[in-house]
């Protein structure tokens, strides 16, 4: 069965610094990985998606993840933080599109002026 | 183009009520989900269709969750009779081709 774990429940950043969120993945079939945000009172929005073409995935609002099999990981970075990129932040899997996706627990991100 | 409709946005009802759940998926989109989650915990899947038919149900609490997708586009999520356990927000996405969901803004259920 397909899992996610992501790490850290809570980050924060000070604007401008680099944000960093990690996910980790468990997934018995080559995997198409996903990050979603999550504005308060708000449905889940896109981010950015891996399915098996380049490792290195670039979304929108300059985030952007990297696909790495030997540690099974999706971790999410952008540059420079805005004060607009606090949020909450999902990462999830699904198994060659055949599966509905799995979620990780979340990582609420602040950010300080 | 149009996303995913959702109605109401809010719901309060006391335990042991009935509530129900309104989606409209994107047009074309075959795939239909139904999502809960609950405070603080990431998204969990209560059931999957596949324009109206059943794909996935296996953590719909089918002793009081109920949930239809008639003529293969709007779908109904139902709750009798809610416990307060069941308070979470219920997302519903729907998808093209099943390798993207495109989420709705959630209905938020409080039972009290």
């Amino acid at each position: 069965a397909q899992s996610v774990t992501q790490l850290g429940s809570h980050v924060s950043v000070s604007e401008g610094a680099l944000v960093l969120l990690r996910c980790n993945y468990s997934s018995s079939v080559p995997p198409y990985l996903f990050w979603y945000v999550q504005y308060p009172n708000q449905g889940l929005q896109l981010l950015l998606k891996y399915t098996s073409a380049a490792t290195l995935v670039k979304g929108i609002n300059d985030f952007e993840a990297e696909f790495k099999k030997s540690e099974t990981s999706f971790h999410l970075t952008k540059p420079s933080a805005h004060m607009s990129d606090a949020a909450e932040y999902f990462c999830a899997v699904s198994d060659s599109g055949n599966t509905p996706l799995v979620f990780g627990k979340g990582t609420r991100l602040s950010v300080i002026a | 183009e149009a996303g995913v409709a959702q109605s109401p946005r809010y719901k309060i009802i006391e335990k042991r009520q009935s509530v129900a759940f309104w989606c409209n998926p994107i047009s074309g989109h075959a795939t239909l989900y139904w999502y809960q989650q609950i405070l603080g915990q990431g998204p969990k899947l209560l059931i999957q269709f596949q324009n109206n038919g059943v794909v996935d149900d296996s953590q719909l609490p089918k002793d009081r969750f109920s949930a239809e997708r008639l003529k293969g586009v709007d779908s109904t999520l139902k709750i009798q009779p809610a416990k307060l356990e069941d308070s979470a927000v219920y997302l519903c996405a729907s998808s093209p081709d099943r390798t993207e969901a495109f989420f709705g803004q959630g209905t938020r259920l409080t039972v009290v």
